[in-house]
Parts: C-alpha cells; structure tokens; sequence
C-alpha cells in the first residue's frame, strides 16, 4: 500500500517562499506509470490542482500560479518537492502531495495545513 | 482554467439515491473518459471513489456508480447511508495547458 506524507513549514511570511516535501513509502517513486502531484484546499473552499511530475523530471503546473511554483523530484530518496513564492493571504491553505495514474488520484496524503501570516 | 460545474448540495433520505452532475466541456468531461469523482469527509483527504468514468476501486461500495453523457459526467450513490454525508469533486484530464481540473464540490446531505 503506498503512503504519503507532506512535510515542511506550518507558517509563512508574506512575500516568502512556501516549501514543502512529499515522502512517498510502499512503492517506487521511479516507476513510470504514475505522475506526483501537488493539490491544495484553502479553507472552507474547494480542490485546486497546483501541478505534478514524473519521475523524469517534467513538470506541469497550473497556469494561475505557474509564475510561483516549481516542483521537484529526487527519485534517489522517493520523494518530491513543492517550492511557492511569494507567497500572500490567498495561498493559506492545506497542500496535499497525491499520485496520479490515469488521471485520477488514486492515493492522497494526509494534508498539511500552511499558513501564511506575518 | 475554469472549474467543472457541480451543483452546490444535494440531499436525500437513507435508502434513497442520488445524482450527483459534473459539467465541463468538449477539451475536458466531453472529451475523454478520464472523468474521476473524489469523497472527502470534514477535516479529511479525499478518497477516490470512481475513475475512468465508471470505474469503482477497490474497497469502494457497490452502491457508487459513474457514468457520463455529452459534456456531463454522474456520480449516481444508490441506497444512500449516513457515512456518505461528505463533499464529493469531480476532475476531468482537460486539453487546456492545465491539463488537470477540478469540479466546484458538492455537499451531499443525508436527511
């Protein structure tokens, strides 16, 4: 059974960079039928597709925030990465990291919730 | 990139069913059959309940079905129980740079 789990900063100046790791267990990051991906929920509000990677390293982001967001993979430790910059009011939210297999997301981390506040 | 369309809540008795709509477009829900419906309960992750339109994973009752017609994907929950009070999403592989996108939820309520 393949488990994730979001790790990194629970609160964030404004103007910063939000950072956040996604450690994946139970399987092989490197397999090559699945995309890592980042979705967020800010609160009271719905599901946001933020972006995702395979493992070779291609990425894909949502146009709204492509300007901000990078994400990463280092296979060698089966885990992926999430980098937000500049980060205001509007990007408080709980990030999950999900794998996705035909375009469903299929497993879900638990979710960490990132504030941004001075 | 424009969300899909779901309705805002939908409600029903114990034992009754309910559908749940998802509308997109011809580059997204009309397009594909990657149309993917997610349960999440208050303060939980969601949990993927059908894929591929119509496909039900693992450990997932019986009771949830998908189905699609033109531009609308369905989420149809047979014999409804208390536990499947929650938000339901949609989300749908989509031609547009997003490549990925989210339905608005719906709250289900069991009455």
């Amino acid at each position: 059974q393949v488990q994730l789990q979001e790790s990194g900063s629970g609160l964030v100046k404004p103007s910063q960079t939000l950072s956040l790791t996604c450690a994946v267990s139970g399987g092989s990051i490197s397999y090559g039928g699945y995309s890592w991906s980042w979705v967020r929920q800010p609160p009271g509000q719905g599901l946001e597709w933020i972006g995702y990677i395979y493992h070779t390293g291609s990425a894909y982001y949502n146009p709204t925030l492509q300007s901000r967001v990078t994400i990463y993979v280092d296979t060698s430790k089966d885990q992926f990465s999430l980098k937000l910059k500049s980060v205001t009011a509007a990007d408080t939210a709980v990030y999950y990291c999900a794998r996705v297999q035909l375009w469903a997301i299929d497993f879900w981390g638990q979710g960490t919730l990132v504030t941004v506040s001075s | 990139q424009s969300a899909l369309t779901q309705p805002a809540s939908v409600s029903g008795s114990p034992g009754q069913s309910i559908t749940i709509s998802c509308t997109g477009t011809s580059n997204d829900v009309g397009g594909y059959d990657y149309v993917s419906w997610y349960q999440q309960h208050p303060g939980k992750a969601p949990r993927l309940v059908i894929s591929e339109v119509s496909n039900r994973p693992s450990g997932v009752p019986d009771r949830f079905s998908g189905s699609k017609s033109g531009n609308t994907a369905s989420l149809t929950i047979s014999g409804l129980q208390t536990e499947d009070e929650a938000d339901y999403y949609c989300s749908s592989f989509t031609t547009s740079s997003a490549l990925f996108v989210f339905g608005t939820g719906t709250k289900v309520t069991v009455l």
